[in-house]
């Protein structure tokens, strides 16, 4: 079945640097990859998505990219804000409807 | 605006104990799942329905069991609760579509201790 590795653990930038969370699945059919924002003691929230038959997708500071041959999908943040200090999940769709999450990554931001 | 709610935030149980977790959403959506949050281990799928009556075993179904009796609500049970599963659980609901894309809206999660 389909498993998904998210990199680093935990994150730490300074305010106005970039943010970069990697995650590797091993399903090759998987074809839909999302990213949720879980900030303390909230539920978690999608910020972003992106389909296997696209390599970029952009909103505003967000951004994630995928690599189908190498089975890697990432999420890139810029001008890093307080706001978005938070736990990072990404996940990938396995099957018809169910998600296969990350491990998260807790990102702080740092003033 | 989708709403998801969950009934308890927090939850202390005894060992033993059966234990009924409820999740109701109000949009309407025939996809729901309940999921186990812990730290370094993400989100971990408990158990999924696609339908009222039907449901389908995730990865860590072993302990727990389910209810779908109407499409809004889906209730999970730890039939005899142990230590083991002191958890944040998380019910989630969305659409069934063929887009395969459907973003699932999360519960605000209930913190279950078992003593």
């Amino acid at each position: 079945g389909e498993n998904v590795e998210q990199h680093p653990s935990t994150l730490s930038v300074q305010e106005g640097d970039s943010a970069v969370i990697k995650c590797t699945y091993s399903d090759s059919a998987s074809n839909y990859f999302p990213w949720y924002k879980q900030e303390l003691g909230k539920r978690p929230q999608l910020i972003i998505d992106i389909r296997s038959n696209v390599g970029e997708k952009k909103d505003q500071r967000i951004a994630v990219t995928l690599n189908k041959t190498a089975k890697h999908f990432s999420l890139h943040i810029t001008e890093t804000q307080p706001e978005d200090s938070a736990v990072y999940f990404c996940a990938a769709l396995r099957g018809a409807q169910k998600l296969v999450f990350g491990q998260g990554t807790r990102l702080t931001i740092n003033p | 605006d989708v709403k998801v709610t969950q009934s308890s935030r927090y939850l202390v149980k005894r060992t033993g104990e059966k234990v009924f977790l409820e999740c109701v959403q109000d949009m309407d959506h025939e996809n729901m799942f309940w999921y186990r949050q812990d730290p370094g281990l993400g989100l971990r799928l408990i158990y999924f329905s696609y339908d009222v009556k039907m449901k389908e075993k995730g990865d860590i179904p072993e302990g727990y069991s389910v209810s779908r009796e109407k499409k809004e609500r889906f209730s999970l049970i730890l039939e005899s609760a142990s230590t083991n599963q002191t958890s944040m659980y998380l019910c989630a609901s969305s659409l069934l579509s063929w887009r395969l894309d459907n973003e699932q809206f999360f519960g605000p999660g209930t913190r279950l201790t078992v003593l």
